[in-house]
This record gives C-alpha cells, structure tokens and sequence, in this order.
C-alpha cells in the first residue's frame, strides 16, 4: 500500500542551525502539506502546497521557513535558523485532492529537536 | 482563531465495552470534518470524512455521524479491542486549504 514516508525520524539540531526535513509523498497526490505537534499541544497546520506553489500557510509558516518540491518525488520543509520552540513533531501529508471529500495521508513524522 | 475541541481528553475502557467520544467544531463556514485514528509512533490514518449534515458513516465497529448546525460530531467504537487503543483526532476543514485539529481522544482498552 502506498505510503508517506518522512526522513530522518529524529533530528536533534543546534539553535540556530539550518535543518532540512525531507518527505515523499505518494506518487500520484497533487496536494502536499506539513503540520506540527509541539509536544502536548494540538496539531497544527503549517502550509499547503499544490501545482508548485505555496497554497495557503499559517502564522507559524514566518520568512524562517519555507518548502520545495525539488525533483517531482521529494517534498522538503527547510528552517533558516532554528530557535528552541521548533521542537516538535513534524508531519507531511499528501492527497490526492483538496480536503474536502478525501483523506490526507500523513507520514509518520519527524521529531525535531533542538538544544 | 479555529476553535475545535475533543472530548474527553482519555478513555480507560475494558475490552468488550462500546464507547464514544465528541468532537465539536464551528458550525460556520463548514466544509468537511475529518477523523483520524493515531497510534503511537505511526501515521495518523484517516477514518472518515464527512461533509453533510446528518452524515453517518461506518467502518468495521467504528462509526460516526455529524451534525454541522450544532457543530459537533460523534465516534462510536462497539466492543472496543485492545487493538483499538489510539488517539483518535478530529479535524475541521473550512473553505481554506487547512486542517484545523482538536487535541484528541487517547483511548486505552485493558484486555
């Protein structure tokens, strides 16, 4: 079956350091989205992207962050310079629509952490 | 702000018992509403998504039904199994690209 898969699973960076989290969608989904845990908060939405460009993002989603869809297959969240409260769980999900009548699948996530 | 709130937060159950729990939304701007079931160190998967009022879907033991006037919606699990244990989320989808998630039920079930 299909899957979303997320690397690393964990990720320990110094503050201030520049991190890159890498997703792969699945392969036929044209909308691609990363979300967040902070742990014992909600999950939160991050940003949205779909036909190469960013579709919607958040509060959260400042000039620190930003996505790419280098290469059609890899889906990749970079933050410039890391500060504590980015510690969290980061999800990538991918559907094949909006999410309106289907699902997004999500990945397993990526702890970050960072000291 | 989106405010969507689950409860209750957890559910100690014994195997066998049925049981449910609440999702409330904004019952303004609905498009969907979306379930996910969460176990511990895998991906959230998706249950249902239920986009009318008085939408009951079922899957298996697991059922749900939505009410967008009132902004809420219900999870059923009959006969809950230890293989049920998860955290089940909800999550609210208005004319946005944006999920919008509550904190979650954490369902235990003892054998």
């Amino acid at each position: 079956e299909p899957e979303v898969t997320q690397t690393p699973s964990h990720q320990v960076t110094q503050m201030g350091q520049e991190v890159i989290l890498r997703c792969v969608p699945i392969s036929n989904h044209l909308y691609f989205y990363w979300y967040r845990q902070i742990l014992g908060q909600k999950v939160e939405f991050l940003v949205s992207f779909y036909n190469n460009e960013i579709s919607e993002k958040s509060e959260i989603f400042d000039d620190q962050f930003s996505v790419e869809r280098p290469d059609g297959s890899n889906f990749t969240l970079k933050i410039r310079s890391t500060k504590l409260e980015d510690s969290a769980m980061y999800f990538c999900a991918s559907g094949k629509e909006g999410q309106v009548n289907t699902e997004a699948f999500f990945g397993q996530g990526t702890r970050l952490t960072v000291v | 702000i989106l405010n969507v709130e689950q409860s209750p937060q957890s559910l100690h159950v014994q195997e066998g018992d049925s049981t449910n729990f609440t999702c409330s939304f904004p019952s303004s701007n609905f498009y969907a509403l979306h379930w996910y079931r969460w176990e511990t160190a895998k991906s959230p998967e998706a249950l249902f998504v239920m986009t009318l009022n008085g939408d009951e879907k079922k899957k298996g033991r697991i059922s749900a039904t939505l009410n967008t006037k009132e902004g809420y919606s219900y999870l059923y699990i009959k006969g809950s199994q230890p293989e049920d244990s998860a955290t089940y989320l909800c999550a609210f989808k208005d004319a946005g690209n944006m999920l919008t998630f509550g904190g979650g039920t954490r369902l235990m079930v003892k054998p």
